[in-house]
């Protein structure tokens, strides 16, 4: 089993419609992410948590909102889906005990707003 | 802001050929220094990294050495092989950020015909 899963792997949704993208991690780490990846513009963040109580928004969090509903378990919402949200978007986790360490990705979810 | 560039893609090889992937960055403070790779339908990978100055990050044959004096990152390979097709991300994270958080480059479509 992979250590950091996402769910679902692909999601076909309508504009206008609520839609939430699932991540949970075995790793044991504190943080968690979750990125944006488009066509040429490499992986942007939306938003990060250090630890449950903690959430902090990205570069790109309009339109976006999270949970951190336990130290595994970090979930994206998109409130009201919109076309220019089609993307492929990745959890990550790591672990602040050491500098430097790097990021676990999960096998990322592929979103189609239509 | 901290940023990352990269060698604009996509890069054709032959097997066998050798590989340059440049990446340079811009960062306040001592970023460590990441190369991710990425397989057709999967997340992404770490594939090297370096923490300071003059570091040589290795792994499956691709080094890069983390050049203060020019703010590069610098991917290479001596003999490439078809299983190398992929996109390759190179990051930074910014430890005096507290978060560990990654800014990528856009990322550099990598294709190895036989």
């Amino acid at each position: 089993d992979a250590d950091v899963t996402q769910t679902p792997r692909n999601r076909i949704t309508k504009t206008g419609k609520r839609i939430m993208l699932e991540c949970s991690q075995t790793k044991g780490h504190d943080r968690m992410y979750w990125y944006r990846q488009d066509p040429g513009l490499g992986l942007r963040l939306i938003y990060y948590s250090f630890d449950v109580k903690d959430i902090n928004k990205g570069e790109i969090s309009d339109g976006y909102s999270v949970s951190r509903q336990a130290q595994a378990k970090f979930s994206l919402s998109l409130e009201s889906a919109i076309p220019n949200q089609t993307a492929l978007y990745f959890c990550a986790t790591s672990d602040s005990s050491q500098r430097g360490t790097e990021a676990f990705f999960g096998q990322g979810t592929r979103l189609t707003v239509v | 802001g901290d940023s990352v560039t990269q060698m604009e893609g996509p890069v054709t090889l032959s097997e066998e050929a050798f590989l340059t992937i440049n990446c340079t960055y811009t960062a306040t403070g001592y970023p460590s220094l990441f190369w991710y790779v990425q397989y057709p339908g999967e997340g992404l990978q770490l594939l090297l990294k370096a923490t300071k100055a003059d570091d040589k990050g290795s792994n499956k044959g691709f080094e890069a050495t983390y050049r203060k004096e020019t703010t590069s990152f610098h991917l290479e390979k001596g003999s490439v092989q078809v299983s190398d097709s992929a996109v390759y991300f190179c990051a930074l994270s910014d430890p005096g950020w507290g978060a560990q958080k990654l800014v990528f480059g856009q990322g550099t479509r990598l294709t190895i015909n036989p």
